[in-house]
């Protein structure tokens, strides 16, 4: 079975500071990659999505991705963190046949302060 | 918009008390999942149907059920809620393995469950 590890569990920035969120899985076969954010009280929303093709994926909100096959990660990046980016990020992972149910990372939050 | 609709958005019942949470979808999707997710955790599977195919997550308790009656609409059932069964419950939907993106899940806002 597959599992996603993020080690970053709370993370607290000011305004303009560079992000980069740890990701980590483990699986042997193919897989495709999601970043989730979930902003207080809201739902789940796609951030952006890996499924082939050029590791570097750009998401919504200035928000990025890097999948790195031999380090089995998929870390996400913005450039300069805006307050309104407080939010919880979940990685998720689901494999490429069978029944692609996603198997999430524990989450981390993130605090960005004015 | 296509979309997927999880009702009520907020559910009180009292311990021991069945509940059913609804889900539907304007997507034509096959597939339709149930995640639990308990107060800063990430979402857990308990379990998804594949058109009319149902699949139970191993770990997932057996108060826990769940119908699909049409590809629109699916239904999760907790025949004794208990305290530990507050949550967010997260409906998802997915195309199936013939869809343009069989892999990318779409969520409803939730249901949170609160048990007293």
């Amino acid at each position: 079975a597959q599992s996603v590890s993020q080690h970053n569990h709370h993370v607290i920035l000011s305004e303009a500071a560079s992000l980069e969120l740890g990701c980590n899985y483990s699986y042997g076969g193919t897989v495709n990659l999601f970043w989730y954010v979930q902003y207080p009280g809201q739902h789940l929303q796609l951030l952006l999505k890996y499924f082939s093709g050029d590791p570097l994926v750009k998401g919504i909100k200035g928000f990025e991705a890097e999948f790195i096959k031999s380090k089995f990660s998929f870390n996400l990046r913005k450039p300069s963190v805006q307050w309104s980016d407080t939010a919880e990020y979940f990685c998720a992972v689901n494999r490429n046949t069978g029944r692609r149910a996603l198997t999430f990372g524990s989450g981390t939050r993130l605090q960005v302060q004015p | 918009d296509a979309m997927v609709i999880q009702n009520p958005r907020y559910q009180v019942t009292q311990f021991g008390k069945p509940v059913t949470l609804s889900c539907s979808q304007t997507l034509n999707h096959n597939v339709m999942y149930w995640y639990q997710q308990k107060s800063s955790q990430a979402p857990k599977l308990l379990f998804h149907y594949y058109d009319k195919d149902f699949n139970n997550e191993a770990d997932t308790p057996d108060n826990f059920q769940s119908r699909r009656p049409n590809t629109s609409f699916c239904f999760l059932d907790i025949r004794s809620p208990g305290l530990g069964d507050a949550a967010m419950y997260l409906c998802a939907t997915s195309g199936g393995w013939l869809a343009r993106s069989p892999n990318e899940q779409f969520f409803g806002p939730g249901t949170r469950l609160t048990v007293l």
